[in-house]
């Protein structure tokens, strides 16, 4: 299962566009990245998942350079509501298995 | 999306008695779920693999004797923390997915305190 690797913690304001970047050397061909977003005391919640290039939904985009290395979730116009702890995994499609690094502690402030 | 149930969403038990956790999928049928821990401020720590019809896989670490896992139907996974001690608080959560491969649903999670 590859490594991921993303900043502790991240500060940003309301209204404001945040991009979180992941980084997964050891990715593998198989692998897809999924990112997960938690507030505390409730289980993580689904983002987005992508194999490449970029990927949007109605909350968030995926921007997966050509290596895979790494990728980044963007946020756009984040409110309070916001602040959570993402996390970035990597997984293969016959694995299952998510291993949870420790995230990134968001705090959106007015 | 598909939905994850917990029950109890929280408990509160005395040291040396037993506790049972339902992980229930309410749309789906789950072959496989799973197990985390997640003690305050830290990540969640996968615990074990929980394969209906079979014995569950452990992560290294986690004792199978004192976390008892039971995936008796393909909706419900039930974990049993034996012997309980206040160590063992901490908020444990659950997950199902629809297959190999596919998006993980969580549940809310339990919030067990051991006194």
């Amino acid at each position: 299962l590859a490594k991921t690797t993303q900043p502790i913690s991240m500060d940003s304001y309301e209204g404001q566009e945040v991009n979180i970047t992941c980084s997964h050397n050891n990715i593998a061909t198989n692998d897809y990245i999924t990112w997960y977003q938690q507030f505390p005391s409730q289980g993580p919640r689904f983002i987005i998942q992508g194999y490449k290039t970029k990927v949007t939904n109605e909350v968030a985009s995926l921007f997966i350079p050509a290596d895979r290395k790494s990728s980044t979730l963007s946020l756009p116009r984040v409110s309070l509501s916001d602040t959570a702890v993402y996390y970035c995994l990597v997984f293969s499609g016959g694995y299952n298995k998510l291993i949870f690094g420790a995230g990134t502690r968001l705090a959106v402030h007015p | 999306g598909a939905v994850v149930s917990q029950h109890p969403s929280r408990v509160i038990c005395k040291s040396g008695t037993s506790v049972k956790i339902e992980c229930r999928s309410l749309d789906f049928q789950a072959t496989t779920m799973f197990w985390y821990r997640q003690f305050p401020k830290q990540s969640l720590m996968l615990m074990a693999t929980s394969n209906e019809g079979s014995k569950a896989t452990y992560e290294q670490g986690v004792e199978k004797d004192k976390f008892l896992i039971n995936h008796a139907s393909l909706t419900l996974s039930t974990l049993t923390v034996t012997s309980a001690h206040p160590e063992d608080s901490s908020f444990y959560i659950c997950s199902a997915s629809l297959g190999q491969g596919d998006e993980q649903y969580f549940g809310p999670g339990t919030r067990l305190t051991v006194t």
